[in-house]
């Protein structure tokens, strides 16, 4: 089945206590990007990925790290989280993103994240 | 910047059509998503459109103006189970832009 999969699902930490989001995609898709979504705020892009190796800070890319060593996973790290980071991550992927066709992003199912 | 501005909540009857509204003010326009996302899940792709027009899918269509920096999604014969948000989406051309700018969406209410 053609999906994107985030570890964890739900996530409760401390401030300054590094942690990693996975996110791992089957579809062999180019681009894949995080996002955080906020009450009031909506979707806003942290990081993005074109392909392997190639990786382009987003609107909020403060406090996070990514890294696109092979096509399919592109995890999210948090050196040292602090609570304003505490929000609703989502990692997508599309086929690629230059094309003009409706390449619609497949989203995964989420990673709840609150740090105390 | 980047604006993109949708009503924060609208509330229709079962049954009935309602047309939720997207204007934006963005450099480098490449095409216009709109996503649904029941509370607590991820966003689903609804539509589509890169040129000026109607898209028809079923129940939902969406509509693009570029010239006026405007789209609608329009959704016919609401279910409960549209009760939802909606996202509109903006790609947008590089390098220079983040690639794909979101609204803060629509909570849409179906009653019955």
């Amino acid at each position: 089945e053609a999906q994107v999969t985030q570890n964890p699902r739900y996530l409760i930490t401390v401030t300054g206590k590094k942690l990693t989001v996975t996110c791992s995609q089957n579809m062999n898709h180019e681009y894949m990007s995080w996002y955080r979504q906020d009450p009031g705020l909506g979707l806003r892009q942290i990081y993005y990925s074109m392909n392997v190796e190639v990786t382009d800070k987003g609107d909020v890319p403060e406090g996070y790290k990514v890294s696109r060593k092979e096509k399919r996973n592109f995890p999210l790290i948090l050196e040292s989280p602090s609570p304003n980071q505490t929000s609703l991550y989502f990692c997508a992927s599309s086929l690629s993103f230059f094309r003009s066709t409706p390449d619609t992003q497949y989203f995964g199912p989420g990673t709840r994240l609150t740090v105390l | 910047g980047q604006n993109i501005d949708q009503p924060t909540e609208m509330t229709a009857t079962e049954g009935a059509i309602v047309q939720i509204n997207c204007t934006y003010q963005t450099s480098g326009f490449n095409g216009l998503f709109w996503y649904q996302q029941h509370a607590g899940e991820a966003p689903t792709f609804l539509s589509y459109n890169v040129l000026d027009g109607l898209e028809e899918k079923g129940r939902f269509s969406s509509f693009l103006s570029r010239s006026k920096g405007y789209s609608y999604l329009l959704l016919k014969e609401l279910q409960m189970k549209d009760s939802a948000s909606y996202l509109c989406a903006v790609r947008l051309q590089l390098p220079g832009n983040t690639p794909l700018v979101f609204g803060k969406g629509t909570r849409l209410s179906v009653i019955a």
